[in-house]
């Protein structure tokens, strides 16, 4: 049964650089399928950030386009995401989840990861 | 991008009720739609997927319908563990959106 956990700071400064960290056991990210990232600002609906495939192909949502970066490292079983430049509208719960791709549909996720964007 | 309009955005309902939960997108889907179950401080829980088709381990009294643009999620007799936040997803293509989300109380 795949896992998934994201790891990362809490909390971050306005302006400054966030990293987190999916961690997926019970299933190689290397066996293909897409992985991504989606958030949800406190109290409000699901926003997809961006996908890669183990080959390293990325998918960006527009509005976060030139902020993020995702990465996979397949030797750690892991994938990661960058967003730079944060501001409070960043303030959100992070999920990672295996299956995110246009003709498909994210059937496992991390618990999520509230990173808070405060001075 | 492909807008995802949920209605209602909540609604009130006892056990045993029968619920429905509309999703309608701004073009056609050929089906490529999922419906998602989230819980306070949960992740969301993927219910069905291309349209009508029931994940493993979900209950029967779950079911989807639709086509086009026009989707619908079925709760045929609510159960207490059944009230939570229901979210729609469109997988025709990106950039992937969400509904804003169908919140279901306990009447």
């Amino acid at each position: 049964q795949v896992q998934l956990q994201e790891s990362g700071p809490g909390l971050v400064k306005p302006s400054e650089t966030v990293s987190l960290t999916c961690t997926v056991a019970g299933y190689s990210i290397s066996s293909g399928l897409y992985w991504g990232w989606i958030r949800q600002p406190p109290g409000k609906g699901l926003e997809w950030i961006g996908s890669i495939h183990y080959s390293g192909t990325t998918y960006y949502n527009t509005p976060l386009k030139s902020r993020v970066t995702i990465s996979v490292d397949t030797s750690k079983n892991q994938f990661s995401l960058i967003l730079s430049s944060v501001t409070a509208a960043d303030t959100a719960v992070y999920y990672c989840a295996r299956r995110v791709f246009w003709n498909d549909y994210p059937d496992s996720w991390g618990q999520g990861t509230l990173v808070t964007v405060s001075s | 991008d492909i807008q995802m309009t949920q209605s209602p955005s909540s609604v009130s309902a006892s056990v045993g009720d029968r619920v429905t939960i509309t999703c309608r997108a701004s073009q056609d889907l050929s089906r490529w739609l999922a419906w998602y179950q989230q819980k306070p401080g949960k992740a969301p829980k993927r219910l069905i997927y291309a349209a009508s088709s029931l994940q493993s381990g979900v209950p029967s009294r779950f079911s989807g319908s639709g086509s086009g643009t026009d989707y619908t999620l079925t709760i045929s007799s609510l159960q207490p563990e059944d009230f939570a936040t229901y979210y729609c997803q469109q997988a025709n293509s990106f950039p992937i959106t969400f509904g804003q989300g169908t919140r279901l109380d306990i009447k």
